[in-house]
């Protein structure tokens, strides 16, 4: 079965970086894309960007651009997310989400990592 | 502030019908398929709804979405205790280049 497993909580202080996993199993890996999805404490979902595992071509958030990287490790199955300069407001639930595709579209389907915690705080 | 507008609370008693609204413009629901995500609290959201009105294997038919326009609209027949949840709408933004989501709906079943 489909299982993206994500790494563990993280804290950090104001101005540092993270970089969150996302190891997928029980698919061909190059197959389909990774999206990464954030929610702050009580707030609502945020797309944060996607990376192709096919080829590593990304796509990322306006709001985001310059501070985070994707990245995939094939032989592993594992998409990174690094975020930089951290702040207090990128506290958050990190998710990672695999694209599913139906008729040439693609778009963030039904297959999630379990969530990673990052608290920026100093 | 959400591109894609929700309200932020809806409600209903079991069994009754429930609509949450998802209002964008031409740059993404007038022009973009639209999906439905259900969350419930402490979990990873779940997709609902994909391409405006389709159902994945195992949503139970009570669930229905539909567009028209710049506005979606996700629909909740026979509600039951279980359906309480949070409710996001989502759809590619042009403008953005990205995805956008709604500020979420929080579904209380009275």
């Amino acid at each position: 079965q489909v299982q993206l497993v994500q790494s563990g909580a993280e804290v950090k202080k104001p101005g540092a970086s993270v970089k969150v996993s996302c190891k997928a199993s029980g698919y061909t890996f190059s197959t389909y894309g990774i999206n990464w999805v954030r929610q702050a404490p009580g707030q609502g979902l945020e797309y944060m960007g996607w990376i192709s595992a096919h080829n590593g071509n990304t796509n990322y958030a306006q709001k985001l651009q310059g501070r985070v990287t994707m990245s995939t490790d094939t032989p592993t199955s594992t998409v990174y997310m690094e975020l930089r300069s951290l702040r207090s407001d990128d506290t958050a639930v990190y998710y990672c989400a695999r694209d599913d595709c139906s008729s040439s579209t693609c778009y963030i389907g039904d297959y999630w990592g379990q969530g990673t915690l990052v608290t920026v705080s100093s | 502030q959400s591109v894609l507008t929700q309200p932020p609370s809806a409600s209903g008693t079991p069994g009754q019908r429930v609509t949450i609204s998802c209002s964008g413009s031409s740059s993404n629901i007038g022009s973009k398929l639209v999906y439905w995500y259900q969350q419930f609290p402490g979990t990873a959201p779940k997709l609902l709804i994909y391409r405006n009105n389709q159902r994945p294997s195992g949503v139970p038919d009570r669930f229905s979405g539909s567009k028209s326009g710049t506005s979606a609209s996700l629909a909740i027949s026979g509600l039951r205790s279980e359906d309480e949840a949070d409710y996001y709408c989502a759809t590619w933004d042009d403008s953005l280049s990205g995805w956008v989501f709604g500020g979420g709906t929080k579904l209380t079943v009275l």
